[in-house]
């Protein structure tokens, strides 16, 4: 199992300010990552696949990079609705999937 | 519009089965994609349950699969979870979602989740 770690797992940034969150695979897992916003009573929304392609509808203010074992997902400008939970999802290991435990972005 | 629907009990008692149905509207089961369960223990982040195909392949998350099965009832357009023997770390929000293929398995749409509780 490629088991996926988070960090950190409270992230505290003032709005308008850029956020960086990061996601470390035990083993590589080429560029077949995936994140995913959730806020407070919702479901997960998928943000970024293929460790930096923007899903539809998702603004440029999000981004992704890296590959192998280390990922980050940048947010360049905080706005209010960005204050949530991040969980990053391998699906190199197909059909075993598997999630980060999730960094929370919280307002400073 | 793509949209996934989850219903079921509750509350289930320790030891019996869990049993969730995923009602899909705006999307046939036979045209494609993977369909599947995610689960979310309160506080805490997402485990894959399972997922089938739309030719019947079905997987398993191995630390589950002595317990679960995944079933489909492609006349309605719905497929079902069953989880056996629970315990009360079972207790998550269960979410039914459509997945992409192998080569881009993540998750488009979601349920909105049911909380489902193991307790006596």
């Amino acid at each position: 199992e490629i088991v996926m770690t988070q960090s950190p797992a409270t992230l505290s940034v003032s709005p308008g300010e850029r956020a960086t969150l990061s996601c470390r695979a035990s083993q590589s897992v080429s560029s077949n990552l995936a994140w995913y916003q959730q806020r407070p009573g919702q479901a997960p929304r998928l943000l970024i696949y293929g460790a930096s392609t923007r899903a539809t509808g998702i603004p440029a203010r999000f981004s992704g990079s890296g590959s192998g074992t280390d990922f980050t997902l940048t947010i360049s400008s905080l706005q209010s609705e960005d204050f949530a939970v991040y969980y990053c999802q391998q699906y190199n290991d197909w059909p075993s999937l598997s999630f980060g435990g999730g960094t929370k972005v919280e307002i400073k | 519009q793509v949209q996934l629907q989850e219903s079921g009990p509750g509350l289930v008692k320790p030891s019996e089965t869990l049993s969730l149905t995923c009602a899909v509207s705006g999307y046939s089961i036979n045209s494609g994609y993977f369909w599947g369960w995610i689960r979310q223990p309160p506080g805490r982040g997402l485990e894959w349950i399972g997922n089938f195909d739309h030719i019947g392949n079905t997987y398993y998350n191995p630390s589950l699969k002595s317990r679960v099965t995944i079933s489909v009832d492609t006349s309605k357009n719905k497929f079902s979870l069953k989880l056996s023997s629970v315990t009360a770390t079972d207790t998550a929000v269960y979410y039914c979602a459509r997945l992409g293929p192998r080569w881009e398995a993540v998750v488009d749409y979601w349920g909105q989740g049911t909380l489902v509780t193991v307790s006596s």
